[in-house]
């Protein structure tokens, strides 16, 4: 059982268009944290949230933890191609003695 | 750039064999972390290092280890290696030992491929 669950696996849209992923756990959280991975490299922090409710916003990405501190969303406003890329959450529980554990990730193609 | 340097980038060996992927951490970063991605696992969480001491333990096989030199850099050595072992293998370094709160920075990582 996948501890974080990100959905929808793969999105493809066109250029302009508004998307919303998610990530969902049964579990709570002491703080979450969005990745994008681009093809061949490693992933690069976006975000981290750390308060129920909190929501952050990057550019066009908005970020948004949960009031239970159990999932999170990432809204992106008029999507461009070189937001392409594989998002990933990722958490801490606490107690998990330092271990950050992933989703599997929502493949994002945005196409001009 | 994220400062992370992983070698090396690709490698190719056959089951039954050894390797040694090397990573060095950003300059001034005192911990390492280990991760593999594969399609059906995701990223996961190997191993983390800390000014030389192993810190935290994840989902790391018997026949994989690791560990961190006196000048900070790791070193992880995979054993036996099996046709499922073939995978990324990220290296993420962070200024201090709380990853809760320190942001990692993640290398290029090792594609490794076993034939």
């Amino acid at each position: 059982t996948q501890l974080l669950e990100q959905s929808p696996q793969f999105l493809s849209i066109q250029e302009g268009e508004n998307l919303t992923v998610y990530c969902n756990s049964s579990s709570v959280f002491s703080s979450l944290q969005w990745y994008r991975q681009e093809p061949g490299e490693g992933p690069v922090l976006l975000v981290t949230v750390v308060t129920g409710g909190e929501v952050k916003k990057l550019k066009r990405l908005t970020f948004q933890f949960g009031d239970a501190r159990k999932d999170s969303s990432l809204h992106i406003t008029a999507a461009q191609p070189g937001d392409t890329g594989l998002y990933l959450c990722a958490a801490y529980r606490r107690g998990s003695n330092y271990k950050l554990t992933f989703g599997k990730g929502t493949l994002l193609t945005v196409n001009p | 750039d994220s400062g992370v340097t992983q070698t090396p980038k690709h490698l190719i060996t056959a089951t039954g064999q050894r390797v040694t992927l090397r990573c060095s951490p950003r300059s001034g970063d005192l911990s390492v972390y280990w991760y593999q991605q594969s399609l059906d696992q995701g990223l996961q969480f190997l191993i983390q290092y800390y000014n030389g001491e192993e810190r935290a333990k994840g989902n790391i096989l018997e026949r994989f280890s690791a560990q961190q030199f006196p000048d900070l850099h790791s070193e992880l050595n995979l054993s036996s290696l099996e046709l499922g072992d073939s995978a990324l293998y990220f290296c993420a370094s962070s200024k201090g030992g709380t990853p809760s709160t320190d942001t990692q920075y993640f290398g290029p990582g090792t594609r490794l491929t076993v034939l």
